[in-house]
């Protein structure tokens, strides 16, 4: 059973499209992170939340995490093809134990 | 390319058998961490070292064994490797705990 539940699993969308990933859990988070990961390289950090409430924006991507430290999600506007990747989010606690969800695999056509 | 070096990027090796993953921090980092990822499991975190010493444990089992170094590297060792062990491993570094983390691109295991 996943800690951190993402939704959807698979998603395979037309360059320009917007569209938004879930991460879930029922477990308070001192902070979440998201990650991007490319076939055959390891994931790379895109952003932190530490904040219930908060929203960071980068580029075209937003993340907010909820007001109850529960769960986030990550919003692409106009999808390009180099999003594609698989989109992993991350709950910590203490900052040094960090638990994956099982992913969002991103697919943009173009 | 995050600074995290992995070794060896590919192993295969027989059930039963005895394998260790070596890692390199980024130069300065004090904090290592060892997942595992495997298409059924997702990433799942193992342990976390913090020069020198252990101080978070997630779902390593017990045939499975970590260290840190006194030079800050750290080996992974997999013990009695059972086919389920077959995995893409990842080592990630860190400055100190709370601070970005640093994946290398990790060491396949395929386990025969």
């Amino acid at each position: 059973t996943q800690l951190l539940e993402q939704s959807p699993q698979f998603l395979s969308i037309q360059e320009g499209e917007n569209l938004t990933v879930y991460c879930n859990s029922s477990s308070v988070f001192s902070s979440l992170q998201w990650y991007r990961q490319e076939p055959g390289e390891g994931p790379v950090l895109l952003v932190t939340v530490v904040t219930g409430g908060e929203v960071k924006k980068l580029k075209r991507l937003t993340f907010q995490f909820g007001d109850a430290r529960k769960d986030s999600s990550l919003h692409i506007t106009a999808a390009q093809p180099g999003d594609t990747g698989l989109y992993l989010c991350a709950g910590g606690y203490n900052f040094n134990k960090f638990y994956f969800g099982s992913g969002t695999k991103l697919n943009v056509k173009p | 390319d995050s600074g995290v070096t992995q070794t060896p990027k590919h192993l295969i090796t027989a059930t039963g058998q005895r394998v260790t993953l070596r890692c390199s921090p980024r130069s300065g980092d004090l904090s290592v961490y060892w997942y595992q990822q495997s298409l059924d499991q997702g990433l799942q975190f193992l342990i976390q070292y913090y020069n020198g010493e252990e101080r978070a444990k997630g779902n390593i089992l017990e045939r499975f064994s970590a260290q840190q170094f006194p030079d800050l590297h750290s080996e992974l060792n997999l013990s009695s490797l059972e086919l389920g062990d077959s995995a893409l491993y990842f080592c990630a570094s860190s400055v100190d705990e709370g601070n970005t983390i640093y994946f290398g691109e990790g060491s396949w295991l395929t386990v025969v």
